[in-house]
């Protein structure tokens, strides 16, 4: 069964850091692009960042580049998301979610999310 | 940046009605485009990738059509557990959703 579980959200004051990370079971980590997606509470979706099989090849919304880095740990099937220079506007529920197999197919598996409050 | 709109933000409708929903791209991605499901408190379900193929063990009263920039998703008899906010996803340029359509019961 594939589970995807993150890790790491709290709150943290405008301009500070925070890790986020996502522990992968029940697949072969190592085979599959991986995505952040964010959820503002009760906003939509918005995807943030996804990185590809091994890790040379980063791609992020418009709003965290320079900010934001997606990376990931493939012995250890991790996934992680390091967020500097927070603002008020990143505060969401931050869910890691595999990229389908099968190419520009989306995310076919979710995790549950992490809150990330931005707030002083 | 590619923009995704749907249409309507929200509708209500009744178990058995058939329901459309729509989502526009503010250019042409071809047939890059993805249909979620997401009830609250859940994560998003994936049920229509590459705008019309199934995503497997999607019941078949789901249904996705377009190519370019306008495209639908149907629900051909609404079962009690559909009721819940449906996204679609641009995949043509990274990714980008829509604002979604929430699906209440009448």
């Amino acid at each position: 069964e594939v589970q995807l579980v993150e890790s790491g959200g709290g709150l943290v004051q405008p301009g500070g850091s925070l890790r986020l990370s996502c522990a992968a079971s029940g697949f072969t980590f190592s085979n599959y692009w991986m995505s952040w997606v964010r959820q503002a509470p009760g906003k939509g979706l918005e995807w943030v960042a996804n990185i590809n099989l091994d890790g040379s090849e980063k791609y992020y919304v418009d709003s965290v580049k320079g900010r934001f880095t997606i990376s990931r740990d493939n012995a250890k099937n991790l996934l992680y998301l390091q967020m500097n220079s927070l603002r008020a506007e990143d505060t969401a529920v931050y869910k890691c979610a595999r990229d389908s197999g099968i190419a520009a197919a989306g995310q076919d598996y979710w995790g549950q999310g992490t809150l990330v409050t931005v707030s002083s | 940046d590619i923009q995704m709109t749907q249409s309507p933000s929200s509708l209500s409708a009744s178990v058995g009605d058939r329901v459309t929903i729509t989502c526009r791209a503010s250019q042409s991605i071809s047939s890059y485009l993805n249909w979620y499901q997401q009830k609250p408190g859940k994560a998003p379900k994936l049920l229509i990738y590459a705008a019309s193929s199934l995503q497997s063990g999607v019941p078949s009263r789901f249904s996705g059509s377009g190519s370019g920039t306008d495209f639908t998703l149907i629900i051909s008899s609404l079962q009690p557990e559909d009721f819940a906010t449906y996204y679609c996803q641009q995949s043509y340029s990274s990714y980008t959703f829509g604002q979604g359509t929430k699906l209440e019961i009448k």
